[in-house]
């Protein structure tokens, strides 16, 4: 089973600023690595697919990168709707999710 | 408007068996592979099992050991999944989502989910 490790597991920062959230794969994964983001009592979005493509509607603020074991969610310009959970998830071989990084904004 | 509606939940005694639905709307269902999805009160997401379009082949996680059985009727544009022998770790949102393309690939729309709680 691959297993995705995220980076931090909180983090806590001011509107304006770049967040950058990691992701890592157990193996070579390519590129089939996506990222959603999931609100309180609210069904997961995605947010980014295949490492790097971005998703009509969602903002240019949120930009993804990497291939193989090592993947980066950023988020240039943090705006307080961004106060959320954030999940890589792998479809290289079945699928798997990381464990989530809650982001708070102060 | 693309929606995925689940149904089914509720609350189940140990061991005890229910059948989640997820009706679909708004695209070709034929066209897609499907997805379960739970998530644990507090938890993360945890990836359940998945079905090809054609419903030729289903994938589970291998944490369930075979409790969980998905399947799809195309006719009625309905997923379902029966849940058996069921655990107090079961207790979850279970949430209904589609994959991009036939087989597998990015979770690209999402259903507002079913919650499941097994207790006594």
């Amino acid at each position: 089973e691959i297993v995705l490790t995220q980076f931090p597991d909180f983090q806590s920062a001011t509107p304006k600023e770049k967040v950058t959230i990691t992701c890592r794969a157990s193996q070579n994964i390519g590129t089939s690595l996506h990222w959603y983001q999931q609100k309180p009592d609210q069904s997961p979005k995605l947010l980014i697919k295949y490492a790097s493509q971005s998703i009509s509607g969602v903002p240019s603020r949120f930009s993804g990168s990497g291939s193989g074991t090592e993947f980066t969610l950023t988020i240039s310009g943090l705006e307080a709707e961004d106060a959320a959970a954030y999940y890589c998830h792998q479809t290289s071989i079945f699928h798997t999710f990381g464990q989530g990084t809650k982001l708070e904004i102060k | 408007e693309v929606q995925l509606l689940e149904s089914g939940g509720g609350l189940v005694q140990p061991g005890g068996s229910l059948r989640l639905s997820c009706a679909a709307s708004g695209f070709t269902f034929t066209s897609y592979a499907m997805s379960w999805v739970r998530q644990a009160p507090g938890k993360g997401l945890e990836w359940v099992s998945s079905i090809t379009a054609s419903g030729a082949d289903t994938f589970s996680a291998d944490s369930l050991k075979g409790r969980f059985t998905l399947s799809r009727d195309n006719s009625k544009n309905t997923l379902h999944l029966q849940l058996n022998s069921l655990r107090a770790e079961d207790t979850a949102i279970y949430y209904c989502a589609k994959v991009e393309f036939s087989g597998s690939g990015s979770l690209d729309v999402w259903g507002q989910g079913t919650t499941v709680t097994v207790s006594s």
